[in-house]
């Protein structure tokens, strides 16, 4: 069964500072998403990473996958509080249908 | 806006009884996921639907069942509702499914249901 785990699970940061979330998986996946959810809404899709070695930024967020050690991160750098949300990796499996198993969220708040 | 659409957004109902939730995918989209997410479980699949065919079951409970029309829309019906099913249900949906051609899910919404 395809478990994804992330940590930390609660990130409390200033602005200003970097920091890294991991996500690693338990067996192989043919893609890793991640997202942004804000308190009540949908999921909102920041990067897909497809191949070892992908590394793909927007703003302030970096993510990459090193699909060897089964683990992506999600660098971000000089936080701002628009970035408070709550952040999760989904690793799909083309054999298991597409469907996205997540990790169980981290939890980020940025403080000014 | 991702182009899925889900009624109703919010939904109170109590124990015992029947809801359904409607989901409308992105134009030209075949396939339809559905989501629960509830602070116990995490977000966690439920079910798929392709062309009107079933194409995987997560861990989708027995009191549960979906079903997708010839137009493309789904319905998951939840029943004998029971305080725990109170979560987020979101409705993805997406194009191609494996291949080169692949295309990634598009979240919906999602419907509040809450159970007193």
């Amino acid at each position: 069964e395809l478990k994804v785990e992330q940590n930390p699970l609660f990130l409390s940061m200033q602005e200003g500072k970097n920091y890294t979330i991991y996500c690693n998986y338990s067996t192989t996946s043919d893609r890793l998403y991640w997202y942004r959810q804000d308190p009540g809404k949908s999921l909102e899709s920041l990067f897909v990473l497809l191949s070892n070695g992908a590394v793909k930024q927007e703003g302030r967020l970096m993510a990459s996958l090193d699909t060897k050690a089964r683990l992506s991160t999600l660098h971000i750098t000089a936080a701002v509080h628009d970035l408070s949300a709550t952040y999760f990796c989904a690793v799909e499996k083309e054999t298991s249908g597409s469907r996205l198993t997540f990790g169980e969220g981290t939890q980020l708040t940025v403080n000014p | 806006d991702s182009g899925v659409t889900q009624t109703p957004k919010h939904l109170i109902t109590a124990t015992g009884q029947r809801v359904t939730l409607r989901c409308s995918p992105r134009s030209g989209d075949l396939s339809v996921y559905w989501y629960q997410q509830s602070l116990d479980q995490g977000l966690q699949f439920l079910i798929q639907y392709y062309n009107g065919e079933e194409r995987a079951k997560g861990n989708i409970l027995e009191r549960f069942s979906a079903q997708q029309f010839p137009d493309l829309h789904s319905e998951l019906n939840l029943s004998s509702l029971e305080l725990g099913d109170s979560a987020l249900y979101f409705c993805a949906s997406s194009g191609r499914l494996a291949g080169p051609n692949w295309d990634e899910q598009f979240f919906g919404p999602g419907t509040r249901l809450t159970v007193l």
